[in-house]
């Protein structure tokens, strides 16, 4: 299966922690995106990563990207109780996969 | 004024019966999807329209059948339903296939 595992599956921090949350996939891709989803909410899109670059930053959240290890790691820094939810990564494959594929995600509870 | 919705939120509804799930996007996105959460959280694409024209048919059973009457609209028929057919089923759109999914709220599916 291509599909990308995170790692840990699940991380509980207290606030002002940083978080950090790894995926890996199994082949080649075109892009690697991250997303959050609320308890009963869908999915929202945090960043997405090409193949060619091997870090981005949005607000507090920064992802990097080794295509050489097919690994991704998304870090949130100073996390506040509003991030408690799941994250999952997602690649897109290239070598006509032409669809999304989800990693399990990884559950974070930040406690005040 | 939400970007993508669908309807219902919640259905109950007993074996053997037939259902509709519909999602409408107000983005202008060419490029819609709907994905099946089971249980363990695990995604999985079904189907994604490109401009109403079906590029993915990721091994749904036939009981399944989406159509897209315009652009804006994908919607799903499920009949003959089955208990394995409980789960969360989200529609998502995107301007670019496979880039930046924007998701709707999800339709929790419950068959008894």
């Amino acid at each position: 299966s291509q599909q990308g595992e995170e790692d840990p599956q699940a991380l509980s921090i207290q606030e002002g922690e940083n978080a950090t949350m790894n995926c890996s996939y199994k082949t080649s891709i075109n892009n690697l995106q991250w997303y959050r989803q609320n308890s009963g909410r869908g999915l929202v899109h945090l960043i997405l990563i090409r193949s060619n670059e091997r870090e981005k930053h949005s607000g507090r959240l920064r992802v990097t990207l080794d295509t050489s290890k097919k690994s991704s790691s998304l870090l949130i820094t100073a996390s506040r109780a509003a991030d408690t939810a799941s994250y999952f990564c997602a690649t897109d494959a290239s070598g006509g996969y032409n669809k999304l594929i989800f990693g399990a995600g990884t559950r974070l509870a930040v406690h005040p | 004024d939400t970007a993508v919705s669908q309807t219902p939120k919640y259905l109950v509804t007993q074996m053997g019966n037939d259902k509709s799930i519909k999602c409408e996007q107000n983005l202008g996105h060419d490029t819609m999807y709907w994905y099946k959460q089971d249980s363990k959280k695990f995604l999985k694409i079904m189907f994604s329209y490109n401009n109403k024209e079906l590029i993915i048919n990721e091994t749904v059973p036939n009981r399944f059948s989406p159509k897209s009457p315009d652009k804006a609209h994908l919607n799903l028929h499920i009949n003959s339903l089955e208990l394995g057919d409980s789960a969360v089923y989200f529609c998502a759109s995107s301007q670019v296939r496979n880039e930046k999914l924007f998701f709707g709220s999800g339709t929790q599916l419950s068959v008894l």
